[in-house]
């Protein structure tokens, strides 16, 4: 079964660019059978897309979003990593890795999710 | 893009109690339709797919109906474990990105 687990910095301050990496286990990344999202909740509220990443390299990004994402697999450690530039207060929020089999479908399987705090 | 809504924002309901939450889509998503169990402090599980199936581990109290636009759970016999937050979502091909419901959350009555 595929584990999934956020890691990076859990403060970032304002205007900088924020940074977290999803490790994936019991599967390869690079099966080709799943693409790899990410997706964020801010406090109370609820859950916005951000973004995909397949194996081959090929993104899509949610538009509301897509002027600051750059998400990027590396799969020689078994990673993806998400970067949200320019960052404020509105970003703050829990970021969640997930993945889904198929080119579209739902989010099977979750990592636990890891808070992002935008301040100074 | 798609938008999804979903009614009621809040469902209070006595345990052994029977819940139909809604989900709407602002164009027709076909099938393409899940739903998410939330609790504090967790992250989301799948519960359905395919508007209707259920995902693996998930028990038969758990329904869900509808097609294109317009989508419904059922939970058949509130346990108390199933007092959470619930988000369907639509995974439609075109246009291409997923979107989530605002939520409903279920309640003890």
């Amino acid at each position: 079964q595929v584990q999934l687990q956020e890691s990076g910095p859990g403060l970032v301050k304002p205007s900088q660019t924020l940074s977290l990496t999803c490790t994936v286990s019991g599967g390869s990344i690079s099966s080709g059978s799943y693409y790899w999202s990410w997706i964020r909740q801010p406090a109370g509220k609820g859950l916005e897309w951000i973004g995909r990443i397949y194996t081959s390299g090929s993104t899509n990004y949610n538009p509301s979003l897509k002027s600051r994402v750059t998400i990027s697999v590396d799969t020689s450690k078994n990673q993806f990593s998400l970067k949200l530039s320019s960052v404020t207060a509105a970003d703050t929020a829990v970021y969640y890795c997930a993945t889904h089999s198929g080119s579209y479908g739902p989010f099977d399987y979750w990592g636990q999710g890891t808070l992002v705090t935008v301040s100074s | 893009e798609i938008v999804m809504t979903q009614s009621p924002a809040t469902l209070s309901v006595s345990p052994g109690e029977r819940a139909t939450l809604s989900c709407r889509a602002s164009q027709s998503v076909s099938s393409n339709l899940a739903w998410y169990q939330q609790k504090p402090g967790q992250a989301p599980r799948l519960l359905i797919y395919g508007a209707s199936t259920r995902a693996t581990g998930i028990p038969a109290r758990f329904s869900g109906s509808g097609s294109g636009t317009e989508f419904t759970l059922t939970i058949s016999s509130l346990q108390s474990e199933d007092f959470a937050v619930y988000y369907c979502q639509q995974y439609n091909n075109w246009p291409r990105i997923f979107t989530f419901g605002p939520g409903t959350k279920v309640d003890i009555k």
